[in-house]
C-alpha cells in the first residue's frame, strides 16, 4: 500500500481480555516502530524492529506487552490481560533504512479502549 | 535524561497572523530534531527535521524552524497561518549519532485558528 496501515482502527476490550494490533509497514521498509499515545500526550516509544530483529524493547511498559515481526514485514503488538491504563492510541511507524536520521512514516493508529 | 518540553499546551492565533511554537530539549549530544503535525484521527506527519548544517530549516506547508544550540531550542514558525493549520504539533528529539533508536516526543501544542 501507499502508507503504513494499522488494524483495527478502533478496539474495545473488556479488562482482562487479550488484544492483537496489526501494523502493515510501507513495503520494503526496514525499520518499524511502535508508540503508545495516551490522551492529551505525545507518543511514547514502545519498541523497535530492524527487519525481523527486535533491537529495542525498552519502552514496553510490562511483560503483558509483546511485539513481533517474524518475517520482517507485518508486525503485531499483543497486549495480554488488558488493564484500563492500557487505553491509548497505538501508533506504528516505518522507515526505509535502519539509519537514525531517516524519516519515519506513521500509520493512523489503533485506538484501544479498555472497559 | 533526554526530554522535550513544549511549554504551551494550546495556542490560539488569528488566520493570517504569524505563529511560533516553542520547543526546548535536553540531550547530551547533538540531537536529531523533528516537528510533526497530527490532525484529529490521523497519524503524525513530518513537517521538517534538523540533523546538521544550516540551523534554519524549511519544511512543508510553509513552516520553518530554527535550531539554537545555546538555548537548546527548536522553535517552529510560520509567517501567516491558515485555518487548515489547526492541529496538534509535536516536537521530537531523535537519538542522534550516539546510539539507540528511540525518538522522544513532547506533550504537544494544540493550535486553534480563529477567523
Amino acid at each position: 500500500g501507499a502508507g503504513v496501515s494499522q488494524s483495527p482502527r478502533y478496539k474495545v476490550a473488556k479488562r482482562g481480555q487479550d488484544v492483537a494490533l496489526r501494523c502493515d509497514p510501507i513495503s520494503g521498509h526496514v525499520s518499524l516502530f511502535w508508540y503508545q499515545q495516551a490522551l492529551g500526550q505525545g507518543p511514547e516509544f514502545l519498541t523497535y524492529f530492524q527487519n525481523e530483529a527486535q533491537l529495542d524493547k525498552s519502552g514496553l511498559p510490562s511483560d503483558r506487552f509483546f511485539a513481533e515481526r517474524p518475517e520482517g514485514s507485518v508486525s503485531t503488538l499483543k497486549i495480554q490481560r488488558t488493564q484500563q491504563e492500557d487505553s491509548a492510541v497505538y501508533l506504528c511507524a516505518s522507515s526505509l533504512v535502519g539509519q537514525r536520521n531517516t524519516e519515519a512514516f506513521f500509520g493512523q493508529g489503533t485506538r484501544l479502549t479498555v472497559v | 535524561a533526554q526530554s522535550v518540553t513544549q511549554p504551551d499546551i494550546h495556542i490560539t492565533v488569528s488566520e493570517g497572523a504569524s505563529l511560533e511554537l516553542r520547543c526546548n530539549y535536553s540531550y547530551g549530544a547533538t540531537p536529531y530534531l523533528f516537528w510533526y503535525v497530527q490532525s484529529p484521527g490521523q497519524g503524525l506527519q513530518l513537517l521538517l527535521k534538523y540533523f546538521s548544517g544550516d540551523t534554519l530549516v524549511q519544511g512543508i506547508k510553509g513552516f520553518e524552524a530554527e535550531f539554537k544550540r545555546s538555548q537548546s531550542s527548536f522553535n517552529l514558525r510560520k509567517p501567516s497561518v491558515h485555518w487548515s493549520d489547526a492541529a496538534e504539533y509535536f516536537c521530537a528529539v531523535g537519538p542522534g549519532n550516539t546510539g539507540g533508536f528511540k525518538t522522544i516526543f513532547g506533550a504537544g501544542t494544540r493550535l486553534f485558528v480563529k477567523a
